[in-house]
């Protein structure tokens, strides 16, 4: 069946970087979107990646692989404002099929 | 203020009892969007609307039904609540682009709790 799968949590630490994975077995694949969601907020757009590779934004980065059917994003210089869940959703024959996103946890 | 706003914030009720949320967008989107989203966080689209068609609709149980009166508004109705419909739910709206790649723009949210 299809699906998005994403590790609940992850920990890191303030001023290092963090790498939020999201594996997927789709029947279609048109792209892949990353949205960030604080607490008690509603999810916010970060990225929408198509091609191979990765495409760097500064503080996000997202890097695709569609032959292994893998994303992550790349978030440098963490600060602890950046602990939010991060959800990723691929968009796949007109259905959008989201992760249950990572919990990134920031220590400082 | 451009943005996605949805009514009530938090809304407990009974089961059997009849709900309904409401969306507005003030973006000028052209599409409007429902989900749910349970206790571990997965969004599940219910229904989307694009010039009031209905143009993608899961496999959500009869009791809830999708009501736009124009572009900008897109409500929720649940007939007759059940204690499963207790989650978030989630209102967002796009420009149409005939994909999911339009960034989507999401309300707060409204958190119903059935009892």
């Amino acid at each position: 069946g299809q699906g998005v799968e994403q590790p609940a949590k992850l920990m890191s630490v303030e001023g290092t970087f963090a790498r939020v994975n999201c594996t997927y077995s789709t029947s279609g694949f048109n792209g892949l979107s990353w949205y960030q969601q604080r607490e008690g907020q509603a999810p916010v757009f970060l990225s929408y990646v198509v091609l191979d590779g990765l495409k760097d934004s500064g503080h996000f980065s997202t890097f695709l692989s569609r032959s292994n059917g893998y994303s992550y994003l790349l978030l440098t210089e963490l600060q602890i404002k950046d602990s939010a869940s991060y959800l990723c959703a691929v968009d796949s024959n007109y259905q959008l099929i989201w992760g249950s996103g990572t919990k990134l946890i920031i220590k400082p | 203020e451009t943005a996605v706003f949805q009514t009530p914030n938090y809304h407990v009720t009974q089961v059997g009892n009849e709900v309904s949320f409401n969306c507005k967008q003030t973006l000028g989107h052209d599409t409007m969007y429902w989900y749910k989203q349970d206790s571990k966080k997965l969004l599940k689209i219910m229904f989307s609307y694009n010039n009031k068609q209905l143009i993608v609709n899961e496999t959500v149980p009869r009791r809830f039904s999708p009501q736009s009166s124009d572009k900008a508004h897109l409500n929720l109705r649940i007939k007759s609540v059940e204690p499963e419909d207790s989650a978030v739910y989630l209102c967002a709206s796009s420009s149409w682009t005939g994909g999911f790649y339009a960034e989507q723009f999401f309300g707060p949210g409204t958190r119903l709790t059935v009892l």
